[in-house]
C-alpha cells in the first residue's frame, strides 16, 4: 500500500543527545514536510523540501536539521540545541508544493520525550 | 491577529445532530482550504478540500467557503460518536518566498458526539 512511514513510533532522548526521526514515502511525491505538534496547539512547520537535495526552513527550524538525498526519504534530526524537544512530530508529503489543489498527507507520527 | 482561527471547543452535540465547525483566516490571498480530522493520539487525516466560494458536499460532510468574509466551515450531518475528534482547518496560500504554497493550520476544534 502507498503511504508515509514514520519510525520509531516512540523515542526518548537523553540530555545532550541528537536523535533522528525517519520518514519514508512511496507515493512518488515531490514535496515533504516536517511539523511539530504540542498539546492544544496547531501544527508548526519545521522544515520542508520541494525537491531532492533542496530544503527550506519553516517557522521553527532552530535546533533541527534535515536532509533530502532521496525522493522518498526526509529524515529529521533533533539536535541537542533544541531545548524543548518533547512533542509529537509529524511528517507529511504532497504531490507538489506548486499547486494549490494538492493536499498534504501525514504519516502516523513519532512521539519524542526527554529522559 | 492569528492567521487561522478556530474555536477550541469542546463542541458537544447529540448523536444524529448537525455539527458546525468554523474557521476564519486573515490573509485575503489564501486560495485553498482543507479540513483534517485528528483522533486523540493519532495523525491528521484529510476529509475535505474546497477552493471556490459556496458549498461542497461529500457524504455527510459539507464544506462552505466565503472568501469575502474570509470564512470556511465544515458541517457534519447525522453526527456519530465515531466523529468525535479534533477538526483542523488548514489554509493554503502562496508563500512569501515565492517558490511554493504554504499550508497554515488552526489549533483545531474538539468535537464530542454524545450517544
Amino acid at each position: 500500500d502507498g503511504g508515509i512511514t514514520q519510525s520509531p513510533k516512540y523515542l526518548f532522548r537523553k540530555e545532550g543527545q541528537n536523535v533522528t526521526l525517519s520518514c519514508e514515502q512511496n507515493l512518488n511525491h515531490d514535496a515533504m514536510y516536517w511539523y511539530r505538534q504540542d498539546p492544544g496547539q496547531g501544527l508548526r512547520l519545521i522544515y520542508y523540501s520541494q525537491i531532492v537535495n533542496d530544503f527550506q526552513k519553516g517557522d521553527i527550524a532552530e535546533g533541527y536539521s534535515v536532509s533530502r538525498e532521496k525522493k522518498e526519504s526526509f529524515p529529521l534530526t533533533v539536535t541537542s540545541a533544541q531545548k524543548n524537544p518533547t512533542a509529537f512530530y509529524l511528517c507529511a508529503s504532497s504531490l507538489t508544493g506548486h499547486r494549490l489543489d494538492q493536499p498534504q498527507h501525514f504519516g502516523d507520527g513519532t512521539r519524542l520525550s526527554i529522559l | 491577529q492569528k492567521e487561522v482561527e478556530q474555536n477550541s471547543g469542546p463542541l458537544s452535540v447529540p448523536e444524529g445532530a448537525i455539527a458546525s465547525l468554523n474557521c476564519t483566516y486573515s490573509d485575503r490571498v489564501s486560495q485553498s482550504f482543507f479540513w483534517y480530522r485528528q483522533y486523540s493520539g493519532k495523525s491528521p487525516e484529510l476529509i475535505m478540500s474546497i477552493y471556490s466560494n459556496g458549498d461542497k458536499e461529500d457524504g455527510r460532510f459539507t464544506a462552505q467557503l466565503n472568501k469575502a468574509s474570509q470564512y470556511v466551515s465544515l458541517l457534519i450531518r447525522d453526527s456519530q460518536p465515531s466523529d468525535s475528534a479534533t477538526y483542523l482547518c488548514a489554509v493554503n496560500r502562496w508563500g512569501s518566498g515565492g517558490s511554493n504554497y504554504k499550508l497554515t493550520f488552526g489549533k483545531g476544534t474538539l468535537l464530542t458526539v454524545n450517544p
